[in-house]
């Protein structure tokens, strides 16, 4: 059973572009929504993270939009860069847990000239 | 600081071999635990550890082996590999067990089973 749901697998976007990244959860009990990013041969790292308690958190040139009713939750990448293209994985856990996050599948973006 | 070490970067092994996958943070973080990296498949939790002489199992247990003696240390062992197991593996860990506190990736390990 998939919890935390992902799409696309792929996406070609060209440089200047947005880039979106759709999730979806199922588990209501998840109350912290982290998105990782990933180079090739390096491990993911955290690039941004967010509550339920707000629908929205930017920072810089990636913005997190929350709709809790629909449990969905995107990445959204403005003026993508050829230096955005890695796999990003949306995430779940919930607090209380022992940091059992939940990974979607991965998106691998490319930015392209 | 190192972060998350991983070693070794490469491996491939011949099915029925065991080996053991180290893991080690300079962090003095609570939480370790080991992910597996599949193509279409995401990361899957396969052990994790929320202090020393604490482990437990996730969601991909089958022919792994864990143990936390130590605080920096968080080995992965595989007991008899087998080809299902060829996989990119990522041991992360983060400061506190119960918060969500950030994971901190190591840069994997590569194994090949044939």
């Amino acid at each position: 059973q998939q919890q935390v749901k992902q799409s696309p697998q792929s996406l070609i976007v060209q440089k200047g572009g947005i880039s979106i990244i759709n999730c979806a959860y199922e588990n209501t009990a998840f109350d912290y929504f982290p998105w990782y990013q990933q180079f090739p041969g390096k491990g993911p790292a955290l690039l941004i993270a967010i509550r339920p308690d707000v629908s929205e958190k930017k920072e810089g040139r990636f913005t997190i939009s929350f709709n809790k009713s629909a449990k969905q939750f995107s990445l959204h990448i403005m003026d993508s860069q050829p230096g955005d293209s890695a796999t990003y994985f949306c995430a779940a856990s919930r607090s209380g847990g022992y940091q059992k996050v939940t990974f979607g599948i991965g998106t691998k973006l490319q930015v392209i000239p | 600081n190192a972060g998350v070490t991983q070693t070794p970067k490469f491996q491939v092994l011949k099915t029925g071999q065991s080996m053991t996958l180290q893991c080690a943070q300079d962090m003095n973080h609570e939480y370790m635990s080991w992910y597996r990296q599949d193509p279409g498949m995401g990361l899957r939790l396969i052990h994790y550890s929320v202090g020393a002489g604490i482990t437990d199992q996730g969601e991909v247990p089958n022919g792994y082996n864990v143990s936390r003696s130590t605080t920096e240390d968080f080995p992965l062992r595989l007991l008899s590999a087998a080809p299902s197991q060829t996989s990119v593996y990522f041991c992360a860990s983060s400061l506190r067990r119960t918060e969500n506190s950030p994971l901190h990736f190591g840069n994997g390990t590569r194994l090949t089973v044939t």
